[in-house]
């Protein structure tokens, strides 16, 4: 079974403060997707790795940054926390299959993270 | 750009009801279809998937056909259990590489009563 862990499932930050959330995946996927969930607006992405070294930014990266040195790792940082990043922060990874994007994302628990 | 519209919650139903959650969208091309469903306190996991025009994806009794002509994915379960209690994203894909892309639903909640 693919998995998909999460550093943390809580975490409590102060304005300000520079924040990392590690996200690792145990199936050699290329692909690794960072999104933000807050209830009324579904899920949002914030940053995509399709591979090594590689980044796209998704529909909402203001205040955010990402690494990915290891395939098999994806950080995102908020590189100075504020309360409207409050959020529950999602990762999941993919393995691309042709050009149809036909394949799906594989999931982590979560991280709710509150800035305070 | 791509979207996807599904029906707001909360959906609030008696144990054996029969279920159904519409989902629509709009998309250039020819993408997937996927429903996922969030348990509470877990991440996303996908429950069925479409690729192409009138595939029908099934799954733990849960269905949905890809209606390319009305642009539909509408989820349906003929008999729903306290345990099917979640979130349920409707979501599509299409691209390859750098150009992939995944939009999603803003989520339907469904509680299930005993």
């Amino acid at each position: 079974d693919v998995k998909v862990t999460q550093s943390s499932r809580y975490l409590v930050k102060r304005t300000g403060e520079k924040v990392f959330l590690e996200c690792v995946q145990d199936m050699d996927h290329e692909n690794m997707f960072w999104y933000r969930q807050d209830p009324g607006l579904g899920l949002r992405l914030i940053y995509f790795s399709y591979d090594v070294k590689m980044k796209e930014k998704g529909d909402i990266p203001e205040g955010y940054s990402v690494s990915r040195e290891k395939k098999e790792r994806f950080s995102l940082i908020l590189e100075s926390a504020s309360t409207n990043q409050t959020s529950m922060y999602l990762c999941a990874s993919r393995r691309p299959t042709g050009t149809s994007g036909g394949s799906e994302q594989y999931f982590g628990p979560g991280t709710r993270l509150t800035v305070t | 750009g791509d979207s996807v519209t599904q029906m707001e919650g909360p959906v609030t139903l008696s144990e054996e009801a029969f279920l159904t959650i519409n989902c629509t969208y709009t998309a250039t091309g020819y993408p997937s279809l996927f429903w996922y469903v969030q348990y509470p306190g877990e991440g996303l996991q996908l429950l069925l998937k479409a690729t192409k025009a009138d595939d029908k994806g099934s799954n733990k009794g849960f269905e949905a056909t890809y209606r390319k002509e009305t642009t539909s994915f509408h989820l349906e379960k003929g008999s729903v259990q306290v345990s099917d209690s979640a979130v349920y994203f409707c979501a599509l894909s299409k691209g390859g590489g750098s150009n992939y892309k995944l939009t999603f639903g803003k989520g339907t909640l469904l509680t299930v009563n005993p």
